[in-house]
């Protein structure tokens, strides 16, 4: 019930397309669910996050789609570049009554943009 | 305003060994979060501080441990290393209403030999 379920693990995008990250979770008590980007050598950096109150949120290139009743979020990224090029990770957190965010994450996602 | 840092960037251990990982967190954050991040297991939890008490703990064994202190700068121990502890351990500058947001440093790529 703590897993975050995240697909594929690799992706492969021309420059200009359309790269779509899927997740989805079993706990209804998550409450939070962020998505981070991470390049080699370097710590994961919070790109965009989502509370289950809204269906979407977009930032720039980037948007998240949410889908309450199945559970499911998505990672969106318009009009992809090479410098996108990276592993993506879709995590979820709860309210542990105040002691929150311990964050559950995917398994990563590797997205390469080609030119 | 200064990021997240973590030092030491990298270190090489013995087995058996102890490796204490130091962490300042982002100013005016007053918890920080740790994570190990290892190809085979992924990103996972270990601990949460706030003002120097520990708030949460992840399923890791007794042989990691940690701490925060006033200046809200954190530590974490590993004792007894072993190979399996290799991994990039990653700290976390919590913001936000309930702390949700992390900000993370580059973390600590730590080789057990």
């Amino acid at each position: 019930q703590q897993q975050v379920k995240q697909s594929p693990q690799s992706l492969i995008v021309q420059k200009g397309g359309i790269s779509i990250i899927n997740c989805a979770y079993e706990n209804t008590a998550f409450d939070y669910f962020p998505w981070y980007q991470q390049f080699p050598g370097k710590g994961p950096a919070l790109l965009i996050a989502i509370r289950p109150d809204v269906s979407e949120k977009k930032e720039g290139r980037f948007t998240i789609s949410f889908n309450k009743s199945a559970k499911q979020f998505s990672l969106h990224i318009m009009d992809s570049q090479p410098g996108d090029s990276a592993t993506y990770f879709c995590a979820a957190s709860m309210n542990y009554g105040g002691a929150t965010n311990k964050l559950i994450f995917g398994t990563g996602t590797l997205l390469a943009v080609q030119p | 305003k200064a990021g997240v840092t973590q030092t030491p960037r990298y270190l090489i251990k013995t087995r058996g060994q102890q490796v204490t990982l130091s962490c300042s967190p982002i100013s005016g954050h007053r918890s920080v979060s740790w994570y190990q991040q290892t190809p085979g297991q992924g990103l996972q939890f270990l601990f949460e501080y706030f003002s120097e008490t520990q708030r949460n703990k992840g399923n890791f064994p007794g042989r990691f441990s940690g701490r925060q202190f006033s200046n809200s700068r954190s530590e974490m121990n590993v004792s007894t290393l072993e190979l399996g502890d290799s991994a990039l351990y990653l700290c976390a500058s919590l913001a936000g209403t309930q702390n949700t947001e992390a900000f993370f440093g580059q973390g600590t790529r730590l080789t057990v030999v």
